[in-house]
């Protein structure tokens, strides 16, 4: 089963809105990392928390993670129509063998 | 900095055939990894090369091969194809260690 499971599947929301994603895994990870990929191309490093930050920020995007949930949230402030896209979180484990596991990722459509 | 290429973009083959995708990492990147990325079973990692040596490996049948060369370019021979070998096929480089990885526009492999 997948180490990362992104909660909602898909989101549909307004320009201007904030979009939340959620992402639970099942191990005790090294860090966890979020990646955008707009459809059918090569997935975009967004921020990268290690397992000892709670919260980081990067321009509008601020991720937090509760290690002791084995949860991450993602959330895109004052969304565009640009930031239209699927979002993935990475979990880095040494119980994979420090490979990047991602999970199903959520479709993120931002409305004019 | 170029980013990582990937050749071919796309690709059309024959159920029984063999292929051979290529990718070149970013400059100084050492580590390479491959991904297979349908809509059912979502972005699965298949292996990684680092120093022209298979460090991690996923879960995939042998018919699913990768090789680096000194350079750190990389390829990765898929043969006696089946129709559920189509897919788009991903590549991704990053420095030493479990960072962030960045990711070629990937190849798309439809089988008939």
């Amino acid at each position: 089963s997948q180490q990362g499971e992104e909660d909602p599947q898909a989101l549909s929301i307004q320009e201007g809105e904030n979009a939340t994603m959620n992402c639970s895994y099942k191990t005790s990870i090294n860090n966890l990392q979020w990646y955008r990929q707009n459809s059918g191309r090569g997935l975009v490093h967004l921020i990268l928390i290690r397992s000892n930050e709670r919260e980081k920020h990067s321009g509008r995007l601020r991720v937090t993670l509760d290690t002791s949930k084995k949860s991450s949230s993602l959330l895109i402030t004052a969304s565009r129509a640009a930031d239209t896209a699927s979002y993935f979180c990475a979990t880095v484990s040494d119980n994979y063998g420090q490979n990047f596991v991602f999970g199903p990722g959520t479709r993120l459509s931002v409305l004019p | 900095k170029a980013g990582v290429t990937q050749t071919p973009r796309y690709l059309i083959k024959t159920r029984g055939q063999q292929v051979t995708l290529s990718c070149s990492p970013i400059s100084g990147h050492r580590s390479v990894s491959w991904y297979q990325q349908t809509p059912g079973q979502g972005l699965q990692f298949l292996f990684e090369y680092f120093s022209e040596t298979q460090r991690n490996k996923g879960n995939f049948p042998g018919r699913f091969s990768g090789r680096q060369f000194s350079n750190s370019r990389s390829e990765m021979n898929v043969s006696t194809l089946e129709l559920g070998d189509s897919a788009l096929y991903l590549c991704a480089s990053s420095g030493q260690g479990p960072h962030e990885q960045y990711f070629g526009p990937g190849t798309r492999l439809t089988v008939t």
